[in-house]
């Protein structure tokens, strides 16, 4: 069975400084791995995708991720944070083998303080 | 191009009572999903729709909830009777395409409290 595990319930950081929410996976091919940003009373909005190839992978709003297959993670990434960037994070694996399953993990809430 | 449109936002009802909610998706979009999201939990898939037909409902108890997709656009999702356990936020998808690389566009979600 496919999972994911946000291991930090919440990540302060300061507004200028780089902010990491960290990601594991586990699926038993090669994965589909997807970011997703929830501001309070929204749905969820796709930031970023990684399918193959650049293990760097550039999306919205300035956010970046970065895909380790040893470590089997996919941290989402950005060098300089933004008090609007508070919002709930959730990372998101699908196998890539065909299966049709999209499993979340239980979202990171970033603040981001002055 | 229009989002994927949910109603309504918010919805409070005693137990036992029905309740419904309403999708439409992006237009074009083959795939529908019904996912439930419980406080400080990320969204759990509840059903998946490819057109009209439902080819994932492993999830949704089917004692009490009911869903459709008539025409294979809109969706409705129905709880009857609703229980205390069912308060949460109810969001709907769509995609292009079932599975694959290809990212949900998720609607802003009903949030049901049953009292």
């Amino acid at each position: 069975a496919q999972s994911v595990a946000q291991p930090e319930d919440q990540v302060n950081v300061a507004e200028g400084n780089p902010l990491t929410v960290k990601c594991t996976y586990s699926v038993s091919g090669n994965p589909y791995l997807f970011w997703y940003v929830q501001y309070p009373n929204r749905g969820l909005q796709f930031l970023l995708k990684y399918i193959t190839g650049d293990n760097l992978v550039k999306g919205s709003y300035g956010f970046e991720a970065e895909f380790n297959k040893s470590q089997t993670s996919f941290h989402l990434k950005k060098p300089s944070a933004l008090v609007s960037d508070s919002a709930l994070y959730f990372c998101a694996v699908r196998d890539a083998g065909g299966g049709n399953k999209l499993t979340f993990g239980t979202g990171t809430q970033l603040k981001v303080e002055l | 191009e229009a989002g994927v449109v949910q109603s309504p936002r918010y919805k409070i009802i005693e137990k036992k009572q029905p309740v419904a909610f309403w999708c439409n998706p992006i237009s074009g979009h083959n795939t529908l999903y019904w996912y439930r999201q419980n406080l400080g939990q990320g969204p759990e898939l509840l059903i998946r729709y490819e057109n009209e037909e439902a080819v994932d409902d492993s999830q949704l108890p089917k004692d009490r909830f009911s869903a459709e997709r008539l025409k294979g656009v809109d969706s409705t999702l129905k709880i009857q009777p609703a229980e205390l356990g069912d308060s949460a936020v109810y969001l709907c998808a769509s995609s292009p395409v079932g599975g694959g690389n290809s990212p949900l566009h998720f609607g802003n979600g009903t949030r049901l409290t049953v009292t």
